[in-house]
């Protein structure tokens, strides 16, 4: 089963709201971090957030950490059309050996 | 300063036969990383490459296999094709020598179709 796993699959929403997409994984990580990719192509890296760090902030983002339940999550404020993407967590375990984990992602679409 | 780049950016196979994939990291990063996306999934790692030896693979079966040449530019090769191979295929490059691995910088991806 995967590592990170993102909840919804799928968001709707209208521009201006915000989005919050959720991601849990499985072990323990070095660090965690989300991924934007727009209409199959290339994923573009939006923030990471390492394993001692609670809260980050870049931008229209904040990504939050809680590492006792395993989980994060991606807010998106005052959305706009362009954020319309799927967005993966993918995360980086802490065991030599283990490799990248992306989970299924959520797929958002912003209505103008 | 060029990102990642791949090539090529569409290729049609038939099963069985063989394909090549190509990445050149971004300049400055020694590390290449395969993924294979398939249609509403998430990627999958293939492997990793560093210092021009396969470093971590996923699970992946022995028909993908890789290189990587001393300018850390890399191949991916998938031998006997399937059907089930057709897929994008992402090359991401990252600065290796630890163990923790940084942020990633993806290429555009091949989108591979077996018919």
């Amino acid at each position: 089963s995967q590592q990170g796993e993102e909840d919804p699959q799928a968001l709707s929403i209208q521009e201006g709201e915000n989005a919050t997409m959720n991601c849990s994984y499985k072990t323990s990580i070095n660090n965690l971090q989300w991924y934007r990719q727009n209409s199959g192509r290339g994923l573009v890296h939006l923030i990471l957030i390492r394993s001692n760090e609670r809260e980050k902030h870049s931008g229209r983002l904040r990504v939050t950490l809680d590492t006792s339940k395993k989980s994060s999550s991606l807010l998106i404020t005052a959305s706009r059309a362009a954020d319309t993407a799927s967005y993966f967590c993918a995360t980086d375990p802490d065991n030599y050996g283990q490799n990248f984990v992306f989970g299924p992602g959520t797929r958002l679409s912003v209505l103008p | 300063d060029a990102g990642v780049t791949q090539s090529p950016t569409h290729l049609i196979k038939t099963r069985g036969q063989q394909v090549t994939l190509r990445c050149s990291p971004k300049s400055g990063h020694d590390t290449v990383s395969w993924y294979q996306q398939a249609l509403g999934q998430g990627p999958q790692f293939i492997f990793q490459y560093y210092e021009e030896e396969e470093r971590q693979r996923g699970n992946f079966p022995d028909r993908f296999s890789g290189h990587q040449f001393p300018n850390y530019s890399s191949e991916l090769n998938v031998n006997a094709l399937l059907l089930g191979d057709s897929a994008l295929y992402l090359c991401a490059s990252s600065l290796g020598g630890l163990v923790v691995v940084d942020e990633q910088f993806f290429g555009p991806g091949t989108r591979l179709t077996v018919l």
